[in-house]
């Protein structure tokens, strides 16, 4: 079946680093979402992309499907203590209404 | 407006007992998908419906897992009989199906089987 492979798998950084993390399928898909987990609740959809090499922001998140399909990736800047959590990335085939997630990176921001 | 809520939250339970699990969607959301979520797998769909009928089953485990939604605004997932090795959270998420593609997660249920 669809795999999505996310790196890394965890980050420490420091309250105001840029974050880069990125997603790869090894099918193509016709869309890209970014979701956030934070404990003890379900993850909650950040960013949703839905035409190759589309670059969408959200406030500090910005979002890029990959020109294959077949990636994309999430940059969060100036990371504040809020953005702890597991970013998930999520992808969805041509006429298929489920979603496929990733392995999940989670982010940690020392004091 | 109230989002997707999920019962129990927790659940310990001994091996060999039956577990029923239960979603009430987003009212209006014409998909509801159950995952289940593990440090050793992530996230896993095992089944979703599109208005109350089961679409795709092919990720539930075994045959002791089955689900039903009855109606619009109410679906059970259960296990039985339940083994240590189900212990996981199990999310269930409702999906306007408006082709936007955002899912609604509850909170979920942390299910221990001991």
């Amino acid at each position: 079946g669809q795999q999505l492979n996310q790196s890394p798998q965890s980050m420490f950084i420091q309250e105001g680093e840029d974050v880069s993390m990125n997603c790869t399928s090894s099918s193509i898909f016709n869309t890209w979402l970014w979701y956030k987990q934070d404990p003890g609740e379900g993850p909650v959809l950040l960013i949703a992309l839905y035409k190759a090499g589309e670059l969408t922001s959200n406030g500090r998140l910005t979002a890029q499907f990959g020109i294959t399909r077949k990636d994309s990736f999430l940059n969060i800047s100036a990371s504040i203590p809020s953005d702890v959590g597991i970013y998930f990335c999520a992808g969805r085939g041509f006429g298929n209404e489920k979603l496929t997630f990733g392995t999940g990176t989670r982010l940690t921001i020392i004091p | 407006d109230a989002g997707v809520i999920q019962s129990p939250r927790h659940e310990v339970t001994e091996m060999g007992q039956e577990v029923t699990l239960r979603c009430k969607p987003i009212s209006g959301h014409d998909y509801l998908f159950w995952y289940r979520q593990t440090m050793m797998r992530g996230l896993e769909l095992l089944i979703y419906f599109n208005n109350n009928v089961p679409i795709d089953d092919s990720g539930m485990p075994e045959d002791r897992f089955s689900a039903k939604m009855p109606n619009a605004s109410f679906s059970t997932l259960k296990i039985q009989p339940s083994e240590p090795r189900d212990s996981a959270v199990y999310f269930c998420a409702s999906d306007l199906g408006n082709g936007v593609g955002e899912l609604f997660f509850g909170e979920g249920s942390r299910l221990t089987v001991l």
